[in-house]
């Protein structure tokens, strides 16, 4: 079965440059999720999207920005870097079709970006 | 959504049942409980979920008692594979499609 495909699985970028994950969701499924973990650290919530709207945002920094396109994949854009950056970025996907709290989210691999 | 009381760590041996619990005693009526477990670094992985039934299947087995208040994540027969940090989500509320929120999960470990 198809999964949720991120790429690049990783990325290194030095402080102050730009980065984009990309994030290609399971074949009909309507909303993306984004998550962020530091080391050591639980995933942390950062942004959703529904049909290619917003539809959540968590603690994701201004610098950050994301968006989902006409065939679903979604795209996290980071500007900036700082070193606390580096961290593991999952891409989660879902479907709608039984409602919100009834459907599961399937994760991606993740892109493992670090900032040197 | 309804925060989740897990412990931070089990021993398990290998080839027995491993029984994890999870409190949840503020849930809410309409909020589903799920299970996602994590092996090292890789992508969070959905086990199973339900609402008030026990559901089954071909990973785990979700008893969730009567009152909702808690849940226990059965694995009839641990492997070493089943290694991982398991985390108990409640789902339902708090934002207008519901995200996982993962709090402090359970690391399981499946000794040989």
């Amino acid at each position: 079965a198809a999964g949720v495909i991120q790429s690049p699985r990783h990325l290194i970028k030095e402080k102050r440059e730009t980065a984009t994950l990309k994030c290609y969701p399971i074949p009909r499924h309507d909303t993306v999720y984004w998550y962020q973990q530091g080391p050591g650290q639980d995933p942390q919530f950062l942004i959703s999207f529904y049909e290619k709207m917003q539809s959540d945002k968590g603690s994701i920094p201004d610098r950050f920005s994301a968006q989902q396109f006409s065939d679903y994949h979604s795209e996290l854009n980071m500007s900036s870097l700082e070193l606390g950056d580096s961290a593991l970025y999952f891409c989660a996907s879902s479907s709608t079709d039984r409602g919100w709290r009834n459907t599961e989210a399937f994760f991606g691999q993740g892109t493992r970006l670090t900032v040197v | 959504d309804a925060k989740t009381t897990q412990p931070p760590s089990m021993d398990c041996a290998e080839g027995r049942a491993a029984n994890l619990p999870c409190n949840h005693s503020t849930i809410s009526g309409n909020e589903y409980v799920y299970w996602y477990r994590q092996i090292h670094s890789q992508g969070p992985q959905y086990i199973i979920h339900g609402l008030k039934n026990n559901e089954t299947n071909e990973m785990a087995s979700l008893i969730i008692t009567e009152d909702r208040k808690s849940s226990t994540l059965i694995l009839p027969h641990a492997t070493l594979r089943d290694t991982a940090v398991y985390y108990c989500i409640v789902r339902g509320s708090g934002g207008s499609n519901y995200k996982l929120t993962f709090g402090k999960g359970t690391l399981l470990t499946v000794n040989p």
